[in-house]
């Protein structure tokens, strides 16, 4: 079955760019669309974007201005990363799958354990 | 943006007991609404989807209720593994938007 693992540093100075990869395992990348998703310190979820395999992306208007995601399908990965980065940007990065039929979007239906990044310098 | 109400918050249960989990929609999202099950450094199940479809492979005393912008997962004669955050999505309006989640404590 497929499985997401995310890494990258877990600490990250502010006005610094987050960088964030999410090796996919079980299954390939292709034909899927990705998430990246956060959770900051007792709060809720906030969805941050994703791409599908071919590249194509779409953005959480909030966080449009300072967002790139990335697909290295040859590794079968993809990445995040937030540039200018405060304390607010602290949080758990989650990677997911989504479903997708090219029309429609009908959420994740398999989530990475997550992974902590802290901004502080 | 869709905001999405979850309540409650927090709750705490007895094996066997029924446990209702309510996410509120503020905008009609017809039934695309998703569940999921989250336990500490896990990563999180897919439980519900559309609504009131259980995943396959999921037990079923879970299931899931709720039209428009009311919406309801419900666990029958919860066991102690059930014990984890679960949040809801909505995703008929862009951005997808979460619930704040409800973590279930199983006395």
């Amino acid at each position: 079955q497929v499985q997401l693992q995310e890494s990258g540093p877990g600490l990250v100075k502010p006005s610094e760019t987050l960088s964030l990869t999410c090796t996919v395992s079980g299954g390939s990348i292709s034909s899927y669309y990705w998430s990246w998703i956060r959770q900051p310190p007792g709060k809720g979820l906030e969805w941050i974007g994703y791409i599908y395999y071919s590249g194509s992306t779409n953005y959480n208007p909030s966080l449009k201005s300072r967002v790139t995601i990335s697909v290295d399908t040859s590794k079968n990965q993809f990445s995040l990363k937030l540039s200018s980065v405060t304390a607010a940007d602290t949080a758990v990065y989650y990677c997911a799958r989504d479903m997708h039929d090219g029309s429609y979007y009908y959420g994740m239906d398999v989530w990475g354990q997550g992974t902590t990044v802290t901004v502080s310098s | 943006e869709t905001t999405l109400t979850q309540s409650p918050a927090f709750m705490s249960a007895t094996p066997g007991d029924k446990v209702n989990i309510s996410c509120k929609a503020s905008q009609d999202i017809d039934d695309d609404m998703n569940w999921y099950q989250q336990k500490p450094g896990e990563a999180a199940i897919f439980i519900i989807q559309e609504a009131t479809t259980l995943v396959p492979g999921i037990p079923p005393r879970f299931s899931g209720s709720g039209y428009g912008t009311d919406f309801t997962l419900t666990i029958n004669n919860i066991e102690s593994e059930d014990a984890a955050y679960y949040f809801c999505l909505q995703h008929d309006n862009f951005p997808p938007t979460f619930g704040q989640g409800t973590k279930v404590e199983i006395k």
